[in-house]
């Protein structure tokens, strides 16, 4: 079963607007860390932001919010005042300390921010 | 400082070769990962360490073996090259804040 799902392959927003990112994921452990990775084109991974399953509030880095709803187990990135440079690969992630530490990836989220 | 390093960036194998990829930290980080990324597949976990001396499969560990003899090395190696090899390998290790620092991958083609 797939423990993280990125149901869009690719997404396209304007620049300067915000874009959200879906990602939901599959744990049945309690204590779990979820992550978004950028990769542009020239294929290195960029670590963006982290929540912590126990984390009471939203994680926040700069422009890139994560959207953690426990219940709907969801985690959405959502991107604010895109801008050109953000056009990459997105990835989500979940590091599962039940299964002994290991990290599952989604299959990515392609995005592009029209001038 | 020098991050996570992969050695080599590039290689083509041909079938039944083995080869050995090096990883390397410099930022005394416990745990290190190799992963594999194909298109449409994301990446996938091949085996991982927790600390100097271990390791554990992950996700896709079968045709690879690894070894961690000092904290900083995290090696894989691959016994019998086969085609369905062919991807490229990353490898990553552990910050305090969780986050995982990548190395920038290596491009492996088996012919």
């Amino acid at each position: 079963a797939q423990k993280i799902t990125q149901t869009q392959p690719g997404m396209f927003v304007q620049e300067k607007e915000a874009v959200t990112l879906d990602c939901t994921y599959d744990t049945s452990d309690p204590s779990y860390g979820l992550f978004w990775y950028k990769q542009p084109s020239s294929g290195e991974m960029i670590f963006l932001i982290y929540q912590g399953s126990y984390d009471q509030q939203n994680a926040t880095e700069g422009r890139y919010s994560l959207n953690f709803q426990k219940a709907r187990k969801s985690a959405n990135l959502v991107i604010s005042a895109s801008q050109l440079g953000d056009s990459a690969m997105y990835f989500c992630a979940m590091r599962d300390w039940y299964t002994g530490n290991q990290f599952y990836f989604g299959t990515g989220t392609s995005l592009t921010v029209i001038p | 400082n020098a991050g996570v390093t992969q050695t080599p960036k590039f290689r083509v194998l041909k079938t039944g070769q083995s080869m050995t990829l090096l990883c390397a930290q410099d930022m005394n980080h416990e745990y290190m990962y190799w992963y594999r990324q194909d298109p449409g597949m994301g990446l996938r976990l091949i085996h991982y360490s927790v600390g100097e001396g271990t390791t554990a499969k992950g996700e896709v560990p079968d045709g690879y073996n690894v070894s961690r003899l000092k904290k900083q090395n995290f090696l894989l190696g691959l016994e019998s090259a086969a085609p369905s090899q062919t991807s490229v390998y990353f490898c990553a290790s552990n910050g305090a804040r969780n986050e995982q620092f990548f190395g920038p991958g290596t491009r492996l083609t088996v012919l």
